[in-house]
């Protein structure tokens, strides 16, 4: 298995429809992540979470909201989707020191029509 | 700002073509640099991460080194394989958290 894996792999969804994406790890990992990925932009922090109890906003979190339901599990949710969210998804897991990076996900391709 | 700008955008080399990709970086409070390697349809995999200035990792065919200003990553006699997309991302502090801001990366295409 994967030491994170990201559900579901493709979605397409509807302008204003709520959308879940899910993510777990088996790293053992305190801290995760969600980004997204856009042509020409590179990746961009959504939120961040250090431990259960610990959730931040990243550099672009509005319309996005989280929720840490355990060390392994971080989910993503778009209230009312819009077509500019459409992009790549990458949930990452970092131990605390960081000196090893990331370990990211395989993503999930979102498009919003 | 923090800001990483990575060239060039992208770089198509023969088998055996040795060649470099660069990473340019302007942060707060540098904590270190990080490679990655991202292929088609998969999140970025963890190559290196250099800590100084003078610092040098290698892994195979590649071998990553930062200056103050900027980090290098060198291929030699590049195979097929080694076609990905490289990323540089750096870490810093600011706004009281811990930040990493990634660059745009290189795409980079090895010809048999």
């Amino acid at each position: 298995d994967a030491d994170v894996t990201q559900t579901p792999r493709n979605r397409i969804t509807k302008t204003g429809k709520r959308i879940m994406l899910e993510c777990s790890q088996t790293k053992g990992h305190d801290r995760m992540y969600w980004y997204r990925q856009d042509p020409g932009l590179g990746l961009r922090l959504i939120y961040y979470s250090f431990d259960v109890k610990d959730i931040n906003k990243g550099e672009i979190s509005d319309g996005y909201s989280v929720s840490r339901q355990a060390q392994a599990k971080f989910s993503l949710s778009l209230e009312s989707a819009i077509p500019n969210q459409t992009a790549l998804y990458f949930c990452a897991t970092s131990d605390s020191l960081g000196g090893y990076g990331y370990t990211f996900g395989s993503g999930t391709r979102l498009t919003v029509v | 700002e923090d800001q990483v700008t990575q060239s060039p955008e992208a770089l198509r080399l023969q088998e055996g073509e040795s060649s470099s990709l660069n990473c340019s970086y302007t942060v707060s409070g540098l904590r270190g640099l990080f490679w990655y390697r991202q292929d088609p349809g998969k999140g970025p995999e963890f190559l290196f991460t250099l800590y100084s200035a003078g610092e040098e990792k290698e892994k195979e065919r590649l071998k990553a080194t930062l200056t103050k200003k900027e980090s290098f990553l060198h291929i030699t006699a590049p195979k097929p394989e080694d076609s990905a997309t490289y990323l540089c991302a750096v870490p810093s502090r600011s706004g009281g958290y811990q930040k990493v801001t990634f660059g745009t990366g290189t795409k980079l295409q090895v010809i048999p």
